[in-house]
């Protein structure tokens, strides 16, 4: 069975501090790991990522795969407030499901 | 930027009502999903729909859910006996190829 783990399962951290975000993966003929922001309804699109080594950037956040270790984190810089929100990490084979993680919520305080 | 529409946004039925989601993929992707998220739980695969028929099922998807694309551009789920743990958010999501899935806002169904 397909199986995600993300860690930490929560996190609280002040304006401005830099998180990372790590998630692991046991997928059947993996493809394609993502990354999304959940806030109130539905995900919404960060990155995917399909090669190792790889970083994708976009804004403050960043991310990189893995493949030897089945892993991938997500990188925040200079958090704000606006960036508290369910982090959920999927990974799948193709043009098949994704299974999810349980996500991590993170909280930015000011 | 293009969108996965999904209606209604909350749905509320009686225990072993019949209930319809709606969604309408973006245009030119050709793979559909169900997902569903109970609340406080993780986002968990439900159906994949490909060239008119279900390439993939979780054990979830029994005989009381059904999927369809009725007029090539809505894509439906459909539950024939609503249960008290059906209620979830109901996410439809489309995918061009190998690229990123796009979700859709959800459906909060909500069974009484």
């Amino acid at each position: 069975e397909d199986k995600v783990v993300q860690s930490p399962l929560s996190l609280v951290v002040h304006e401005g501090d830099t998180v990372t975000l790590n998630c692991s993966y046991e997928v059947t003929n993996f493809r394609s790991l993502l990354w999304y922001k959940q806030e109130k309804k539905a995900p919404t699109f960060l990155f995917m990522l399909t090669s190792s080594g790889i970083e994708k950037k976009s804004g403050r956040l960043s991310s990189i795969l893995d493949k030897k270790e089945l892993s991938s984190i997500l990188n925040i810089t200079a958090t704000q407030t606006g960036d508290s929100a369910i982090y959920l990490c999927a990974a799948g084979g193709g043009y098949q499901k994704v299974t999810f993680g349980t996500g991590t919520k993170l909280q930015v305080i000011p | 930027e293009p969108e996965v529409t999904q209606t209604p946004s909350h749905q509320v039925t009686q225990m072993g009502q019949e209930v319809i989601l709606r969604c309408v993929p973006i245009s030119n992707h050709l793979y559909f999903y169900w997902y569903r998220q109970i609340l406080g739980q993780k986002v968990e695969f439900l159906v994949s729909f490909y060239n008119n028929e279900i390439s993939e099922k979780s054990e979830i998807f029994d005989d009381q859910f059904s999927v369809e694309r009725p007029d090539g551009s809505n894509f439906t789920l459909k539950i024939r006996s609503t249960k008290l743990e059906d209620s979830a958010m109901y996410f439809c999501a489309s995918r061009e190829a190998l690229y990123d899935y796009t979700f859709g806002s959800g459906t909060r169904l909500t069974v009484v």
